[in-house]
């Protein structure tokens, strides 16, 4: 069963902010998050582990909070080029050590001008 | 560049043929994942290996599909008698061996594969 995220598209002036959530109905170890542009390879964004860190990169930054199970990425000051589809990506407890993600559904970013 | 290397990057077969599909984990990786995705769909995992073993093929179809990582050489995916539902793009994965670091998985630009 994959993650859900939510919302499913958000569309964004350039210099808003946007969160992307991803829900999980399994108890995680982590949580991976991507971008992907059409038609290129999903890029690496940043991972967090259980114990409720919060983590930066640039203007993009996440949490994980490992009770409900969630993980939110937050965009703040949204620029042209954070265009693209997000996915957050899960390590379940259960499968700790297999290194094996579950995908979730993704979200379509758009920033126009 | 020596990141993760796939190719052929499209590849075209018609119902009833083999693909093939090869991926290069980038430099002092030795995990190697492939995830399938089809249009407007997230990744899903297929196969999870390191050299010379399959660790979990828990999402990958029990006929025509199997992958390999040999000691020497790239990962191959392999698709034999492909059918129509079989087109999309599939997409390898690799990270390094320190599982202590929590290491991410860094893609390649994948393979689209269309069935005629």
């Amino acid at each position: 069963q994959q993650p859900v995220q939510s919302p499913q598209a958000v569309i964004l002036r350039e210099g808003e902010d946007a969160v992307i959530n991803c829900s999980s109905s399994k108890a995680l170890y982590s949580v991976h998050w991507y971008r992907q542009k059409h038609g290129e390879a999903p890029v690496f964004l940043m991972i967090l582990l259980k114990g409720g860190e919060q983590k930066g990169h640039e203007k993009i930054s996440a949490s994980f909070n490992e009770k409900k199970q969630q993980s939110s990425l937050y965009l703040t000051a949204s620029q042209l080029s954070y265009s693209g589809t997000y996915f957050c990506g899960t390590e379940d407890l259960s499968n700790f050590g297999n290194e094996k993600l579950t995908f979730g559904t993704g979200t379509r970013l758009t920033i126009i001008p | 560049n020596a990141g993760v290397m796939q190719n052929p990057r499209h590849l075209v077969r018609r119902r009833g043929q083999e693909a093939r599909l090869r991926c290069s984990p980038m430099k002092g990786h030795s995990h190697v994942y492939w995830y399938r995705q089809l249009p407007e769909e997230g990744l899903k995992f297929m196969v999870y290996l390191q050299k010379e073993n399959i660790i979990d093929e828990s999402g990958m179809p029990k006929e025509r599909f199997s992958a390999e990582f040999p000691k020497e050489g790239p990962s191959i995916l392999r698709i034999q008698q492909v059918v129509r539902g079989d087109s999309a793009a599939y997409f390898c994965a690799s990270s390094p061996w320190d599982r202590g670091l929590n290491q991410p998985q860094h893609f390649g630009d994948g393979t689209r594969l269309s069935i005629l």
